[in-house]
């Protein structure tokens, strides 16, 4: 089945730089992937998504890029607030199965 | 504008106790599932239905039952809990078809003394 690694397992960054997280996949069958922000005590939320044959996508601060061939593909956040500190996980889908990665903790210090 | 809902939100349980969680949708979804949530581990898929009536096997579904007899109800079941189901349980939903998003209701948490 899909593999899917996600890298840091923490991040911290200075209010307003920027917030960098990568995930790679091993299937190359996977054609949807989308982040999930989850904040304490809640359920995982989208974010952003991108299908396989896009290779960018950027909904105001928050960006996604996906390299087919090298099967990765990574989160950006620009200009980071503090209520961008939450647990973003990324996830794999070759269709209804869905493979997540293991979070990033990303706090932003203000 | 309900989405996936799930009850309990907390529960605590004695090793051996069986219990059932439940979850209901009201967006008309033919994909449902559940996950559970552990440190360290992400996400990970115990069950799905991609419709009424049709219920598969995730990653991890040793002791966890469910059923589908609804589209908007996939209740998951713990026949006899032990310790390590004590995990944070998350049901979602999706339209039916590839590469659509799944929703997440807001979990339950569960511990299995």
């Amino acid at each position: 089945g899909e593999n899917v690694e996600q890298h840091p397992s923490t991040l911290s960054v200075q209010e307003g730089d920027s917030a960098v997280i990568k995930c790679t996949y091993s299937d190359s069958a996977s054609n949807y992937f989308p982040w999930y922000k989850q904040e304490l005590g809640k359920g995982p939320q989208l974010i952003i998504d991108i299908r396989s044959n896009v290779g960018e996508k950027k909904d105001q601060r928050i960006a996604v890029t996906l390299n087919k061939t090298a099967k990765h593909f990574s989160l950006h956040i620009t200009e980071t607030q503090p209520e961008d500190s939450a647990v973003y996980f990324c996830a794999a889908s070759t269709g209804n199965q869905f493979y997540f990665g293991t979070g990033t903790s990303l706090t932003v210090i203000p | 504008n309900a989405g996936v809902t799930q009850t309990p939100k907390f529960q605590v349980l004695k090793t051996g106790q069986s219990m059932t969680l439940q979850c209901a949708q009201d967006m008309n979804h033919e994909y449902m599932s559940w996950y559970r949530q552990d440190p360290g581990m992400g996400l990970r898929l115990i069950h799905y239905s991609v419709g009424a009536g049709i219920t598969d096997q995730g990653e991890v579904p040793n002791g966890y039952n469910v059923s589908r007899s609804t589209t908007e109800d996939f209740p998951l079941r713990l026949l006899s809990a032990a310790p390590s189901q004590t995990s944070v349980y998350f049901c979602a939903s999706s339209p039916h078809s590839s590469g659509n998003t799944i929703y997440f209701g807001e979990g339950s948490w569960l511990t299995v003394v």
